[in-house]
């Protein structure tokens, strides 16, 4: 079983709707949470990180923790064509700061 | 820009040829790292550096792999007698690390394919 589970999808929702990702994991050293966005034959681009347990909003973008259930979530508001990518979340327990990713969610929004 | 930068983009060797990569990291960033990925996943790390010190390298690093990070400034990474399991994504990731955690900025990845 991997450390971090994540439906690879993929997700396709209209424009203006909002998208929920959602990852688990299994490893309870994870202190550090990210979501990255990532296009076609691109690297990966930092979109957001949280620490811990809790919520945070950047413009459309809201990431939630919840350690007691392993589980992280991000969602988009408003969603737009251009937000058409692979969403990849991360994790690292400090220490290294290695990042542990989950398998990615395809995600298209269409007109 | 001053983003990471790799080199070459692409790759196509033969299988048993040796490749070597180039990761340009963010001036003055202290860390790089090293991820492989392959398609439908996400990356998986393999090794990374502290200014020119390797600190740790993942079990997916077997002996036919080496990077370097000769200045503390550019790596290279080297695979050795390629396989066709080789072709994948080669992502380089550098940060400046203070204490804590530190944000990873990835570069666009060098592309193997080994036919």
């Amino acid at each position: 079983q991997k450390e971090v589970e994540q439906d690879p999808g993929p997700l396709s929702v209209p424009e203006g709707a909002i998208v929920s990702l959602n990852c688990t994991y299994s490893n309870s050293a994870f202190q550090y949470f990210m979501w990255y966005r990532q296009y076609s034959r691109k690297g990966p681009e930092l979109l957001m990180y949280t620490y811990s347990s809790g919520n945070k909003e950047d413009g459309r973008f809201t990431a939630q923790v919840d350690k007691s259930s392993k589980y992280i979530s991000l969602f988009i508001r408003d969603s737009q064509p251009s937000d058409s990518a692979t969403y990849l979340c991360a994790m690292t327990g400090g220490g290294g700061n290695k990042l542990t990713f989950g398998t990615g969610t395809q995600l298209k929004v269409e007109l | 820009d001053t983003g990471v930068s790799q080199d070459p983009r692409h790759k196509i060797t033969k299988r048993g040829q040796n490749v070597t990569f180039r990761c340009d990291p963010i001036s003055e960033h202290n860390r790089l790292y090293w991820y492989r990925q392959t398609l439908g996943q996400g990356p998986e790390f393999l090794t990374y550096f502290q200014n020119e010190a390797q600190l740790e390298k993942s079990r997916l690093l077997s002996d036919r792999f080496s990077a370097e990070r000769p200045k503390g400034s550019f790596s290279t990474l080297e695979i050795q007698r390629t396989e066709q399991g080789d072709s994948a994504m080669y992502l380089c990731a550098s940060s400046l690390q203070l204490g804590g955690w530190d944000t990873q900025y990835f570069g666009p990845g060098t592309r193997l394919t080994v036919l």
